[in-house]
């Protein structure tokens, strides 16, 4: 069964700074990777995901994520954070086994972002 | 617009009283899942459907039921539901399998 994990809990950066989210799933085949960010008080919105190819994935509001097949990760980046970032981030394992499909999420990393 | 919708937004309920929380989706997505979120514990999946007629148990389906009988309705069941089952609960839903799920507003749950 795949799994993921977010190590960080709570991350407080300032604004202006870079950011790094850490994911690292487990998954015996080519994963499918997502980031998903909810806002306080929404739902989820797809940051970017990863399915085959360029292993740098560029996605919305200016973040990017690279799939280390050797590490087992799929980090979030962002190169200088607005305050509007402030939100809870989640990484999240695809798994096709042909006939079923599961969505395995992080328990998610909530971002700070000071002043 | 293009969207999930779930209804009730909010529930507060007594323990046994049956429940259904709607989720409708008009993108003719053939996809659509359950999840609950819970602090500390991320979203985990309760039921997904592949297609109309279609459903399977994700990770934590037990006290939960679901049905698909048209494309654009997925309904979630508690029939007796329990103080445990307090949560926020996410429909969402996806054109195929593995491409992006696009989320509800979410059903925030209580069970006293």
């Amino acid at each position: 069964a795949q799994s993921v994990t977010q190590p960080d809990i709570h991350i407080t950066v300032s604004e202006g700074a870079s950011l790094e989210l850490r994911c690292n799933y487990s998954y015996g085949a080519t994963p499918y990777l997502f980031w998903y960010v909810q806002s306080p008080g929404q739902g989820l919105q797809l940051l970017l995901k990863y399915f085959s190819g360029d292993t740098l994935v560029q996605g919305i509001k200016g973040f990017e994520a690279e799939f280390k097949r050797s590490q087992s990760s799929f980090n979030l980046r962002k190169p200088s954070v607005h305050w509007s970032d402030a939100a809870e981030y989640f990484c999240a394992v695809g798994a096709n086994t042909g006939t079923a499909s599961k969505l395995t999420f992080g328990t998610g990393t909530r971002l700070q972002v000071t002043l | 617009e293009a969207q999930v919708t779930q209804n009730p937004r909010y529930l507060i309920t007594v323990t046994g009283k049956k429940l259904t929380v709607t989720c409708s989706q008009n993108m003719n997505h053939e996809y659509m899942s359950w999840y609950r979120q819970d602090p500390g514990l991320g979203l985990r999946q309760i039921y997904y459907s592949m297609n109309v007629e279609v459903t399977d148990k994700g990770d934590v389906p037990e006290g939960y039921k679901v049905s698909r009988k048209e494309k654009r309705n997925f309904p979630l069941i508690l029939e007796s539901p329990s103080p445990n089952q307090t949560s926020l609960y996410f429909c969402a839903s996806s054109p195929r399998t593995f491409g992006e799920q696009f989320f509800g507003p979410g059903t925030r749950l209580t069970v006293l």
